[in-house]
């Protein structure tokens, strides 16, 4: 069955203070790997998409990664404004119209 | 460009009534889908549609309905509320028929079945 684990659940970071959220998978034939930043009442926001292991990709302050088994978002240098939720999804070859979430890690990064 | 629309944006729901969360996309997506997004459990699929009259069953189909009449929209239909279906609902729309992975998804419609 495929699914998705997110950790932790929620982090708290002081401003500046590097960290990693972790995405772990178990999939049938991986297509593609994908975070999200989804704000208090918002619906989510597409960031990346990773679908080979060894992949990365870098937006500002985000940086995402890709093993075999699971994904990181490093996060350096956070600032207030990074304060959200982050979910990882992913989609199977075998049925490529259905994508399944984790419950996301909440990121608090405080002044 | 409006990207996805959604509405109501809350709703409250006497057990037993039905309604329906309307869709909307502008930018002629072929791909549209419905996720339901409940604390702790993720955003878990109901339905989706690869494109006009096409439709087919997610993870937690049971008790919603769907039909894409048109390119643009893609309605959910309760057609008897129960309080398990008290979660928030998000539209997502993507271009192909789910190839790319990025979804665009609404603000989503909050629904509270009491």
């Amino acid at each position: 069955e495929d699914q998705v684990t997110q950790s932790p659940e929620a982090l708290r970071l002081q401003e500046g203070e590097s960290s990693s959220l972790n995405c772990s998978y178990t999939v049938s034939g991986l297509r593609g790997l994908f975070w999200y930043r989804q704000d208090p009442g918002k619906g989510p926001e597409f960031l990346f998409t990773l679908y080979s292991a060894g992949e990365e990709k870098e937006k500002e302050r985000l940086k995402a990664t890709l093993t075999k088994k699971e994904s990181f978002l490093h996060i350096t240098a956070p600032k207030p404004e990074d304060s959200a939720t982050y979910l990882c999804a992913v989609q199977a070859r075998h049925n490529f119209n259905k994508f399944y979430f984790g419950s996301g890690t909440k990121l608090n990064v405080k002044p | 460009n409006a990207g996805v629309t959604q509405t109501p944006k809350f709703q409250v729901l006497k057990t037993g009534q039905s309604m329906t969360l309307q869709c909307a996309q502008d930018m002629n997506h072929e791909y549209m889908s419905w996720y339901r997004q409940d604390p702790g459990m993720g955003l878990r699929l109901i339905h989706y549609s690869v494109g006009a009259g096409i439709t087919d069953q997610g993870e937690v189909p049971n008790g919603y309905n769907v039909s894409r009449s048109t390119t643009e929209d893609f309605p959910l239909r309760l057609l008897s509320a129960a309080p398990s279906q008290t979660s928030v609902y998000f539209c997502a729309s993507s271009p192909g028929q789910g190839t790319t992975g990025e979804l665009f998804f609404g603000e989503g419609s909050r629904l509270t079945v009491l």
